[in-house]
């Protein structure tokens, strides 16, 4: 079975910091990996994805992830954090080997907070 | 474009009820999800369309849930003899290819009093 964990509830960075925001997954195959951002009442919003080829992806609004096969992680990552930035991040993985369909398995989300 | 629209925003409920929760996909879109979002439980898939059918309905919790999608369009999520513990967010995406990001509309926030 797909999993996904997001190891921290909360990280808290200040405005200009670089920001991370990690995951690890566990699929039976090679993974689609997925990372969604999700704003006050508001559905989740794509942020990028890796299907395949380059391991660092770039996304909308600056974000960036590493696909590291070994660590079987895939963090999300910031040069720069805005205020504006802060909301609460799911990451999300695929198994196309697992013969489940297409769906989704989300991480439990980890807030993220900008100060000024 | 226009984007997933669902609707109700809010439903509140009494127990006992059943309530019919729509996804309108983004158009063009063959593949449509449920996913119900709760504090709880995070996160849950409940089923996917690809086309009018449903290959994949093993996330519905209960035989109170199903779902239908008609015209490889619009779907209905209706929950039957409403419970306290389906009070969530439920949300719907859709996507183009089953393979790769989908899109989620703004949810519906169900309320079982």
């Amino acid at each position: 079975a797909q999993s996904v964990a997001q190891p921290e509830d909360q990280v808290n960075v200040a405005e200009g910091n670089p920001l991370t925001v990690k995951c690890t997954y566990s699929v039976s195959g090679n993974p689609y990996l997925f990372w969604y951002v999700q704003y006050p009442n508001r559905g989740l919003q794509f942020l990028l994805k890796y299907i395949t080829g380059d391991n660092l992806v770039k996304g909308s609004y600056g974000f960036e992830a590493e696909f590291n096969k070994s660590q079987t992680s895939f963090h999300l990552k910031k040069p720069s954090a805005l205020v504006s930035d802060s909301a609460l991040y799911f990451c999300a993985v695929r198994d196309p080997d697992s013969g489940t369909a297409s769906k989704l398995t989300f991480g439990t989300g980890t807030r993220l907070q900008v100060t000024l | 474009g226009a984007g997933v629209s669902q609707s109700p925003s809010n439903k509140v409920t009494e127990k006992g009820k059943d309530v019919e929760l729509r996804c309108d996909p983004i158009s063009g879109h063959t593949a449509l999800y449920w996913y119900r979002q709760s504090l709880g439980q995070g996160l849950e898939f409940l089923i996917y369309f690809q086309g009018n059918s449903a290959p994949d309905k093993s996330g519905l919790p209960s035989d109170r849930f199903s779902a239908e999608r008609t015209g490889g369009s619009v779907s209905t999520l209706t929950i039957q003899r409403t419970q306290q513990e389906d009070s969530a967010v439920y949300l719907c995406a859709s996507t183009a290819d089953s393979r790769y990001e989908q899109y989620f509309g703004p949810g519906t926030r169900l309320t079982v009093t």
